[in-house]
């Protein structure tokens, strides 16, 4: 593909469901980030992988939040029992490499209602 | 406190004028800065990225950075309708690189 994709695009949850968010990154991209993003917010770091390794998870709000990529491309984020303040737009970027001078390419996000 | 400071907006301007847009920052560990630009709906994409201080020139964009202040600025010349977007700080410390923090974002409307 051409581009980070994401599914689905849209979700909305019953407060308290289960909910699982895909992540297909750029073919070949080491790196893969997850981001949260509330309105009128910018994007806040939830976790890092590089490969199938998950480096970094300091920004997991929660242990509602799993994320995962066990085969070091796909990657698929969790969030069980939801709250209402996980609606937001879930954003996840991938990069060719680990540095900041690689560039994070940002998929469209999938956008969480939970009511 | 936030981390990184940034005026929501929303900013209005017309077709041609020069845009600034600005965030403060208060790590002082920070050593790379980007700016990013998001379409509505859409995932953000990178504009410019600047390591520590000083200028840097892209067509009709400039970024500059400003350390000893905490001050980074985004300037766009010519502005058009397509430059239309919420534009995004965002910076990282040298160890950590790939945790970026992002400001909250300026929404920019330009008139045709």
């Amino acid at each position: 593909g051409a581009g980070v994709s994401q599914s689905p695009r849209y979700k909305v949850a019953k407060r308290g469901q289960d909910v699982a968010l895909r992540c297909d990154p750029i073919s070949g991209h080491v790196s893969l980030f997850w981001y949260q993003q509330a309105l009128g917010q910018g994007p806040e770091f939830l976790t890092y992988f590089q490969n199938e390794a998950q480096l970094d998870k300091s920004g997991l709000p929660s242990d509602r939040f799993f994320a995962e990529r066990p085969e070091g491309s796909v990657s698929t984020l969790k969030i069980q029992r939801t709250q209402q303040e996980d609606s937001a737009v879930y954003l996840c970027a991938s990069s060719f490499l680990a540095g900041v001078g690689d560039t994070q390419y940002f998929g469209p996000g999938t956008r969480l209602t939970v009511l | 406190q936030k981390e990184v400071e940034q005026d929501p907006g929303p900013l209005s301007v017309p077709e041609g004028a020069i845009v600034s847009l600005n965030c403060t920052y208060s790590n002082s560990a920070f050593q790379y800065f980007m700016w990013y630009r998001q379409y509505s709906r859409k995932g953000p994409e990178l504009l410019m990225y600047t390591y520590s201080s000083g200028n840097k020139e892209d067509g009709r964009f400039t970024a500059q950075v400003d350390k000893s202040s905490k001050y980074i600025s985004l300037f766009i010349r010519d502005s058009q309708p397509s430059d239309s977007a919420t534009y995004l700080c965002a910076m990282s410390e040298e160890s950590s690189a790939s945790k970026i923090i992002f400001g909250s974002g300026t929404r920019l409307s330009i008139r045709p």
